[in-house]
């Protein structure tokens, strides 16, 4: 029972184009998500989140967008490096829990 | 300065033999997790501590027993280890009291089961 899902397991863009990896999910306890990101041999790393009360948020050249009523989000990264070539994770958590629900990743590969 | 870190960071070891696996978090959080990532790269989160008092234990065979010895430890003990049990495990901590859920994870720990 997958409460979080990303769909594409692979993506493959052109440096400098924009990536879109997206993530779904079916709890609607749900209210924050979170978007990590993994290279080979280390631990995910935090990269960027969104509260149920938004429907984006920006860092830099990374966004994420939510659409509560599809229960859908998306990350964005523009432009695309080849250095954002790793494994991006989507999770999910409900307010004030510990648990965080991973989807099963994608894997991005920025080509130069 | 590693804020989330584990030992060892590979294990092989034959089926039946006990192992543990420690970890050890510098960022004054209260919360730390263990993650199991299996074959199909799944992040399932196994064990969940807060102030040293066990609040999440995700239905994970009792041969696994997590040991928190103050709050910025988090070790992981498995006895009769079994095959299906190679993956990578991963540590985490975050802090307890805020709206969202931010988790800082260790390097991860490959246990190889043979």
């Amino acid at each position: 029972d997958q409460q979080v899902k990303q769909n594409s397991p692979s993506l493959s863009v052109q440096e400098g184009r924009i990536s879109i990896l997206n993530c779904d999910y079916t709890n609607s306890m749900f209210d924050y998500f979170l978007w990590y990101k993994k290279y080979p041999a280390e631990g995910p790393t935090f990269l960027i989140s969104i509260s149920s009360i938004k429907d984006k948020n920006e860092d830099g050249r990374f966004t994420v967008f939510l659409n509560k009523s599809a229960k859908h989000l998306s990350l964005h990264i523009v432009p695309s490096q080849p250095g954002d070539s790793a494994v991006y994770f989507c999770a999910a958590s409900a307010r004030y829990g510990n648990k965080l629900v991973f989807g099963a990743g994608t894997i991005l590969r920025v080509k130069s | 300065d590693t804020a989330v870190s584990q030992t060892p960071k590979y294990l092989v070891t034959q089926m039946g033999n006990d192992k543990s696996i420690k970890c050890e978090q510098n960022l004054g959080h209260d919360t730390m997790y263990w993650y199991k990532q299996d074959s199909k790269k799944f992040l399932k989160i196994m064990f969940s501590y807060n102030n040293k008092e066990l609040i999440i234990n995700e239905t994970v065979p009792n041969r696994f027993s997590p040991k928190s010895p103050d709050k910025a430890h988090l070790n992981l003990h498995i006895n009769s280890l079994e095959l299906g049990d190679s993956a990578v495990y991963f540590c985490a901590s975050s802090q307890s009291g805020v709206s969202y859920n931010e988790q800082f994870f260790g390097p991860g720990t490959r246990l190889t089961v043979l």
